[in-house]
C-alpha cells in the first residue's frame, strides 16, 4: 500500500486555524504526530478525533471518506513543525504520510 | 517514567551492517509492540517493522526484508534492530517507537532516535 497523502506545506497567521489532509485512510486507526526539528515525533491525536492526555484542545481530528484531516486552531508560533498522519492497514503494516510543513507567518 | 532510550549514532561503510538498541522502562515491556521507525535526511517517516517483546515474533514491512532482523531480550527490557549491506540511502535517523492498541494504534512513546551515517 502507498503512503498517504498530504499536502507538502501549508501555512498560517498567529491566531488563526489551518488544516492539514491526508489522503487514502481506509480505516478509524488514523493518528497525527508533531515533529520539531532534531526531535522524534510526539503524538497528537489517536483513532482519528481522540487526543491523549496533555495535548492541547488546540489541536482536533476529522474524517471523512478516505481523508483524514488535522485542524490547528489559534495558531501559536511553536506550532511550527512538521505534522504526519498514519495508520494502519489492511495488510497488518503501517504507512505514514509524507508529511506536512506548517510555517506561521 | 516512560522511556524508550536508544544506543548512539552510527558511522557504517556501504555493505556493513548496524544493530540498534532500544531499552523500555517505566511500563509492561512484554505487554506493548515496538516498532522501528526511520527517518532520511529531510524526508518522512518509514514504518520498518515490529516485534513481539514477549515471544519476539517480528513482522516487516516489504522494503526491508531479507536486510532487518528485530529482536528482544527480556532480561534487559531490550529490543534490537539488525539492518545488513548497508548502503547510502540507509542514511537516516532510526527511531523505536511503542505501539498502543489502547489508542487505536498509535505511536505513544519514541525513543530520541539513533543516527546511522553509511559512508
Amino acid at each position: 500500500q502507498s503512503a498517504l497523502t498530504q499536502p507538502a506545506s501549508v501555512s498560517g497567521s498567529p491566531g488563526q486555524s489551518v488544516t492539514i489532509s491526508c489522503t487514502g485512510t481506509s480505516r478509524d486507526d488514523v493518528s497525527w504526530y508533531q515533529q520539531h526539528p532534531g526531535e522524534p515525533p510526539k503524538l497528537l491525536i489517536h483513532t482519528v478525533t481522540k487526543r491523549p492526555s496533555g495535548v492541547s484542545n488546540r489541536f482536533s481530528g476529522s474524517k471523512s471518506g478516505s481523508t483524514a484531516s488535522l485542524t490547528i486552531s489559534g495558531l501559536h508560533f511553536e506550532d511550527e513543525a512538521d505534522y504526519f498522519c498514519a495508520s494502519y492497514t489492511s495488510s497488518a503494516i503501517w504507512i505514514f504520510g509524507g508529511g506536512t510543513k506548517l510555517t506561521v507567518l | 517514567q516512560v522511556q524508550l532510550v536508544q544506543s548512539g549514532a552510527e558511522v557504517k561503510k556501504p555493505g556493513a551492517s548496524v544493530r540498534i538498541s532500544c531499552e523500555a522502562s517505566g511500563f509492561s515491556f512484554s505487554s506493548y509492540y515496538l516498532h522501528f521507525v526511520r527517518q532520511g535526511p529531510g524526508q518522512g517517516l518509514d514504518w520498518m517493522g515490529m516485534i513481539s517483546p514477549s515471544d519476539g515474533r517480528t513482522t516487516y514491512t516489504q522494503k526491508f526484508q531479507g536486510r532487518v532482523i528485530m529482536t528482544s531480550d527480556t532480561s534487559t527490557n531490550t529490543v534490537y534492530m539488525e539492518l545488513t549491506s548497508l548502503r547510502s540511502e540507509d542514511t537516516a535517523i532510526y527511531y523505536c517507537a511503542r505501539l498502543d492498541w489502547e489508542l487505536g494504534g498509535a505511536f505513544d512513546i519514541w525513543g530520541h532516535g539513533t543516527l546511522v551515517t553509511v559512508s
